[in-house]
């Protein structure tokens, strides 16, 4: 089983709105990553977190927070965003070598497409 | 720092005619790990074959095979026998070994299907 979940599907906020993104995996991974997509571009890596420490932050604005509670949840959670933080955001999995680093192949979730009014 | 480069930002195909998509790529690695996505108007990204690069052989996944040239840094994906599923953005996609995972990813091509 290789699946990964996120919810919700589709998410509509404010700017002054706080809300978050789950993304969640079964398939014992230790590695999770977020990504932010727009139309017609390849995803933009923003954090990525290996057996639960936030190894890599893209220089990602302080309004996305992630959170990983424990090895099989990711949480994103969303402050103050702007219009231009509208896109699909899109949740991913591998599974680490010894030594924390990480295997070869990312496993992704269906993504949450998220507007900001 | 690697790039991955899709000289080819749309293609169309004919239902059960074959297809071939390129990409090259730029590293100063020799061993690392090559992928193609597929990512339908569903959204989700749909890993479709994988090649290590130490490895010599062609990686095959039923109707997708690649043609990987690493002296050319060329890895393309042939898509034989198209089907209407197949219609979909496919990203080419480099992964090197280091301990900080990641990937770069091309900048796309849209395949299109014609029935």
């Amino acid at each position: 089983d290789t699946e990964v979940t996120q919810t919700p599907k589709h998410l509509v906020m404010g700017m002054t709105n706080k809300k978050s993104l789950k993304c969640e995996q079964h398939m014992g991974h230790r590695a999770m990553y977020w990504y932010k997509q727009k139309a017609k571009k390849p995803p933009e890596l923003m954090f990525v977190y290996s057996y639960e420490k936030l190894s890599i932050n893209e220089s990602v604005p302080s309004r996305f927070s992630p959170e990983c509670p424990n090895s099989s949840l990711l949480n994103l959670h969303l402050h103050a965003l702007q219009p231009e933080d509208s896109a699909l955001y899109l949740c991913a999995s591998s599974q680490p070598l010894a030594g924390g680093t990480s295997t070869d192949t990312q496993y992704f979730g269906p993504g949450t497409r998220l507007t900001v009014l | 720092a690697q790039t991955v480069t899709q000289s080819q930002p749309e293609m169309s195909v004919q239902e059960a005619e074959t297809v071939t998509l390129s990409c090259t790529y730029d590293t100063s690695e020799s061993d690392y790990y090559l992928f193609w996505y597929k990512q339908p108007p569903s959204r989700q990204m749909i890993l479709v074959i994988r090649q290590e690069a130490y490895k010599q052989q062609n990686a095959t996944e039923n109707r997708f095979s690649v043609n990987f040239q690493k002296a050319a840094k060329s890895f393309s994906l042939k898509i034989s026998d198209s089907q209407l599923g197949d219609a979909a953005m496919y990203f080419c996609a480099y992964s090197n070994l280091g301990s900080a995972r990641q990937l770069t990813f091309g900048s796309g091509t849209q395949l299109t299907v014609l029935p």
